[in-house]
């Protein structure tokens, strides 16, 4: 059952503190995107990336959240310094863009999420 | 869950009784709609997508209608179910150069018994 496994599910830290989610997305899904998830904004597009390269990161802090992909089968989102503003849940998603085309094959996968608490 | 506490339009419906969840998209040059399903403590689920050269595509208990015209997407439940309770997204691309979506606002559904 192909699925997108983020980790940790839950994360409590203290403002200042430096915080790594990752995502393990699909085996073969060439599109990995990370979203943020709050009350008051809903959900926003933090950054994505496409054959493992960053297509955009326009909607992150720049001064504070870093994404990448080391490897294929591995997306990290990082925020150092934390602060309660943070506190949301992350979500990452994985599909499949059929390169040429540029057209997306439809449908994007989420992960379960990672709910961060900032105090 | 993730979606708790946000101050989300609301239908409310009896078990058995059909469900329609309107969503208003911004880009007359969108290419693809998709809805999205998110229940307590997970995140969304794809439900159904169409292509904007339709306008009425139907799936397993749901159809979702597109009026270009007035830039409205909505969908249907048919005989709703309790499982079927839980926020309704509508997602469309960006931009047609990129292929990230941007999502409503959602509607939370809640199915009575």
């Amino acid at each position: 059952d192909a699925r997108v496994t983020q980790t940790p599910r839950h994360k409590v830290t203290e403002m200042g503190q430096e915080v790594t989610m990752r995502c393990q997305p699909i085996l073969g899904h060439n599109t990995v995107f990370w979203y943020r998830q709050t009350m008051m904004q809903g959900l926003e597009l933090l950054a994505y990336f496409r054959n493992r390269a960053p297509l955009d990161d326009s909607g992150m802090p720049k001064d504070r959240f870093s994404a990448e992909m080391p490897d294929a089968t591995l997306a990290t989102l990082k925020i150092q310094p934390s602060e309660p503003r943070d506190s949301a849940v992350y979500f990452c998603a994985s599909g499949l863009v059929l390169t040429g085309t540029g057209v997306s094959a439809g449908e994007l996968f989420f992960g379960e999420g990672s709910r961060l608490t900032v105090l | 869950g993730e979606s708790v506490g946000l101050h989300l339009p609301t239908l409310s419906v009896q078990e058995g009784d059909n469900s329609i969840i309107n969503c208003a998209y911004s880009n007359s040059a969108s290419d693809y709609f998709i809805w999205y399903k998110q229940e307590s403590g997970k995140g969304p689920q794809f439900i159904i997508d169409i292509r904007s050269n339709m306008d009425k595509r139907q799936g397993q208990r749901v159809t979702v209608l597109l009026n270009k015209t007035v830039k409205h997407l909505s969908l249907q439940i048919a005989a709703t179910q309790p499982g079927d309770s839980a926020v309704y997204f509508c997602a469309e691309p960006m931009d047609t150069g990129r292929r990230a979506l941007t999502f409503g606002s959602g509607t939370r559904l809640q199915v009575q018994p």
